[in-house]
Parts: structure tokens; C-alpha cells; sequence
């Protein structure tokens, strides 16, 4: 069974860091692109990076470009988001999903993140 | 960016009826390895999204045969042919046929 375990959220001020881990089980991790995306009551679904099975390639939207970096370690079968310079606006609820093809089959439970003073 | 306009944006549905669910793409979803990239999750209250239809009308395995989608271009629906107990929640349509990956507003559906 795919599962996907995310941590590392919490409280933290504006123009703070945060890294958040999701611990995979259940499949070949080393095989899967990986994506996080986070959920607020106000803007929704909004996908926040991508990273391909190696590692080599990263993506994101402008929105977090230059202050977020996705990461993975495929020895411990572990994503990573390294989140600095935080906003307000990047309170959410982050979740890490697999990718299959293009989609995404499988979710964590997530983690929240609150960036307040 | 790909805007997703879902409707409605609620519905309350009759156990046992049908009910039906619009997404409306700002731009053709069509990828050019010449697949078209709109699925359908489900979320439940308290819980993480989940992978319903994929590629327009594809099931994920273990949905089930309840759900139906189908669509082409820029306009796509998911049916669910006789709603349950457990379809409730919000149901939301995404595109990865172009970055950055889009999500529509959500549609709630509860029992009436």
C-alpha cells in the first residue's frame, strides 16, 4: 500500500524557515516524480513544486520560485521542502503527492504550516 | 495560467439521484504527446484529496462505477450516476497538461 507521510509543520514568523519532510512507503520511490501542493480556505489548491524521480530537475510556480526548494533523498525514500523568507500567505495545509504519468494517485495526509507573528 | 471555472460551486443531492459536475478550462488541456490532462478528486471533511478520474474519463482503481467522466477540449463533466453517503464533500477538477499544474474552485456536494 502507497503511503506518504508528511512533517516538520508548525508556527513560525514572517521571513522565517521551515523544512518539511514526507516519508514514502509502499513503492519504488526512486521511480516517481513527486509533487507538493498546500490547500487554504481562501485560494484552495494551489500546487507548489514538482521534482523529477532523480532528483535532477525541479519546478515551481512564480509564487514561491527563489524562496522554496524541493528536495529528495531516494536512500531514505524521503521528499523535502525547504521553505525560507515565509509569508503570511504560505499558511496552508502542505500536502506531498506521487506522480503517475502526469496525475496525482497518491496524497499524504499533510501537515500545516503557519506563518504568523 | 490555466484557469479551471468549476459549477456548481454546491450541490445538495437526493440519496439514490444523479448528480453532475461541470469544469470549464481557459485554455484546450490537450498536452502535446496528445493526451488531454483533466482529472477528478474527491476530498472528504478531514481528509487529503484522492485521485477519482484521470485523463478525462479514466476510473483510478478501486473508484467506483458510479463515477463517470467525459469532456473534450475545454469543457468536461464528472456524473456520479446515484450519489451515496460517502460522495459527499468537495470535489475539484485539475489540469497538468501545462505548467504551472491548476486546480478549479471546488464543487461541495452534500445530501439533501
Amino acid at each position: 500500500e502507497v503511503q506518504l507521510l508528511e512533517s516538520g509543520g508548525g508556527l513560525v514568523q514572517p521571513g522565517g524557515s521551515l523544512r518539511l519532510s514526507c516519508a514514502a512507503s509502499g513503492f519504488t520511490f526512486s521511480t516517481y516524480g513527486m509533487r507538493w501542493v498546500r490547500q487554504t480556505p481562501g485560494k484552495g489548491l494551489e500546487w507548489v513544486s514538482s521534482i523529477s524521480p532523480n532528483g535532477h530537475d525541479t519546478y515551481y510556480p512564480d509564487s514561491v520560485k527563489g524562496r522554496f526548494s524541493i528536495s529528495r533523498d531516494n536512500s531514505k525514500n524521503t521528499l523535502y521542502l525547504q521553505m525560507n523568507s515565509l509569508r503570511d500567505e504560505d499558511t496552508a495545509v502542505y500536502y506531498c503527492a506521487r506522480i503517475m504519468g502526469r496525475d496525482l494517485d497518491s496524497w499524504g495526509q499533510g501537515t500545516r504550516v503557519t506563518v504568523s507573528s | 495560467d490555466i484557469v479551471l471555472t468549476q459549477t456548481p460551486l454546491s450541490s445538495s443531492v437526493t440519496l439514490g439521484q444523479p448528480a453532475s459536475i461541470s469544469c470549464r478550462s481557459s485554455q484546450s488541456l490537450v498536452h502535446t504527446d496528445g493526451d488531454t490532462y483533466l482529472s477528478w478528486l474527491h476530498q472528504r471533511p478531514g481528509q487529503p484529496p484522492r485521485l477519482l478520474i484521470y485523463k478525462i474519463s479514466n476510473r483510478f482503481s478501486g473508484v467506483p462505477d458510479r463515477f463517470s467522466g467525459s469532456g473534450a477540449g475545454t469543457e468536461f463533466t464528472l456524473k456520479i450516476s446515484r450519489v451515496e453517503p460517502e460522495d459527499v464533500g468537495v470535489y475539484y477538477c485539475t489540469q497538468a497538461a501545462q505548467t504551472p499544474l491548476t486546480f478549479g474552485q471546488g464543487t461541495k456536494v452534500e445530501i439533501k
